[in-house]
């Protein structure tokens, strides 16, 4: 089956700091979508990206759809505690098949 | 708007007990899913019902049993709770469209069988 390979498995860094994780496919998707997960919470959808090369932001958050559809990645800028949690990737051919989930990077904030 | 609930939010079973976890979406949804998310293992589909009247094993369906009671909602039933088992269960809803793949998920189900 598909398998979706996502890193670093956790991350530590400093409030203030840029932040870069990725997801790469052994096949190709035509969607990727990035999640979070507040502890204790279900995961909420970041952003969706829907065509190779696109490149899509959400305030500090900005996540790019690889060019060969194997990968994509997310970046966060100036990071702030709040944005502690687990962050999963997940891609999908369409809204007529399952979505794959990568198995998360966990994110830590020192103040 | 609530989008999807989970009920309840909380179990603990004895092992061999069974129980049914609750999901209903006010989204009108067609496409339903059950995960569950383990330390280390991230989110592995159990079941899913593509639409109204269909159901489908997913990844890690041994042990479940699954309802698609009507539109709205999605039943996830354990017949003999293993310690195995042990795990937070999110239901999640998505449109069934060729474009629109965003999928919504409720706030899970952490059950504890012992």
């Amino acid at each position: 089956g598909q398998q979706l390979n996502q890193s670093p498995q956790s991350m530590f860094i400093q409030e203030g700091e840029d932040v870069s994780m990725n997801c790469t496919s052994s096949s190709i998707f035509n969607t990727w979508l990035w999640y979070k997960q507040d502890p204790g919470e279900g995961p909420v959808l970041l952003i969706a990206l829907y065509k190779a090369g696109e490149l899509t932001s959400n305030g500090r958050l900005t996540a790019q759809f690889g060019i060969t559809r194997k990968d994509s990645f997310l970046n966060i800028s100036a990071s702030i505690p709040s944005d502690v949690g687990i962050y999963f990737c997940a891609g999908r051919n369409s809204g007529y098949s399952t979505l794959t989930f990568g198995k998360g990077t966990m994110l830590l904030v020192s103040p | 708007n609530a989008g999807v609930t989970q009920t309840p939010k909380f179990q603990v079973l004895k092992t061999g007990q069974s129980m049914t976890l609750q999901c209903a979406q006010d989204m009108n949804h067609n496409s339903m899913y059950w995960y569950r998310q383990d330390p280390g293992m991230g989110l592995r589909l159990i079941y899913y019902s593509a639409s109204e009247g269909t159901t489908d094993k997913g990844e890690v369906p041994n042990g479940y049993n699954v309802s698609r009671l009507n539109k709205r909602e999605f039943s996830l039933r354990l017949e003999s709770a293993a310690p195995s088992q042990t795990s937070v269960y999110f239901c999640a809803s998505s449109e069934r469209s060729r474009r629109n793949t965003e999928a919504f998920f409720g706030q899970g189900t952490r059950l504890t069988v012992v």
